[in-house]
């Protein structure tokens, strides 16, 4: 069964301390891994996407790496900001299934002044 | 642009009552779909649409109706309310012409509350 797996639940930090969420993925082939960020009581947005061949994507303070041979992608967050406190999912889209996604259940994030 | 819009933000039904959550998008997306989130779970698939006329169900369908009459605007029918049916619910929309590459954008969300 496709699944993504994400860890930890959730993460406390300090502001302008480093952090690294992980999300394992058994779903495979797959095209594509975006990470997306879920502020409380807003939708999800797009932080990054990667095909499966690509290693790793920036995207300000935000930088993705993917490892296909252990299928596992990470998501590293440097010099955080009060404004990083959110739900950060990883999500897969498998090559088959057409227009399916496979969303991981989210790290909660929250930074502390 | 206002992007992807859901109304209402807040309800609260009694089992057994019926009603629709709105979804609109000016994005000129062929593929649309509604989302549900619980706590301690990934965003579940209900239903989803990749143009007019045309809807598949997801991996959640039980207890939901859409329809998508035109590009703009897929609604979500709830018939029959059941506590079980409180969540959060999302539309989402993207280009249907990447199949699912494409990267979604959601809405607000709706908070529904089944008593």
């Amino acid at each position: 069964k496709n699944q993504v797996e994400q860890s930890p639940q959730s993460l406390i930090i300090l502001e302008g301390k480093n952090c690294t969420l992980q999300c394992n993925y058994t779903v495979s082939p797959f095209s594509n891994l975006r990470w997306y960020k879920q502020d409380t009581g807003r939708g999800p947005v797009s932080l990054t996407i990667m095909t499966f061949s690509e290693n790793t994507k920036s995207n300000g303070r935000y930088t993705a790496t993917l490892d296909a041979d252990t299928k596992q992608s990470s998501l590293h967050i440097t010099a955080s900001q009060l404004s990083d406190s959110a739900s950060y999912i990883c999500v897969v889209s498998p090559t088959s299934g057409t227009y399916k996604y496979i969303f991981g259940t989210g790290t909660r994030l929250k930074v502390l002044a | 642009n206002a992007g992807v819009t859901q109304t209402p933000k807040f309800q609260v039904l009694k089992t057994g009552q019926s009603m629709t959550l709105q979804c609109a998008q000016d994005m000129n997306h062929e593929y649309m779909s509604w989302y549900r989130q619980d706590p301690g779970m990934g965003l579940r698939l209900i239903h989803y649409s990749v143009g007019a006329g045309i809807t598949d169900q997801g991996e959640v369908p039980n207890g939901y109706n859409v329809s998508r009459s035109t590009t703009e605007d897929f609604p979500l029918r709830l018939l029959s309310a059941a506590p079980s049916q409180t969540s959060v619910y999302f539309c989402a929309s993207s280009y249907a012409r990447l199949a699912n590459t494409g990267e979604l954008f959601f809405g607000e969300g709706s908070r529904l509350t089944v008593l």
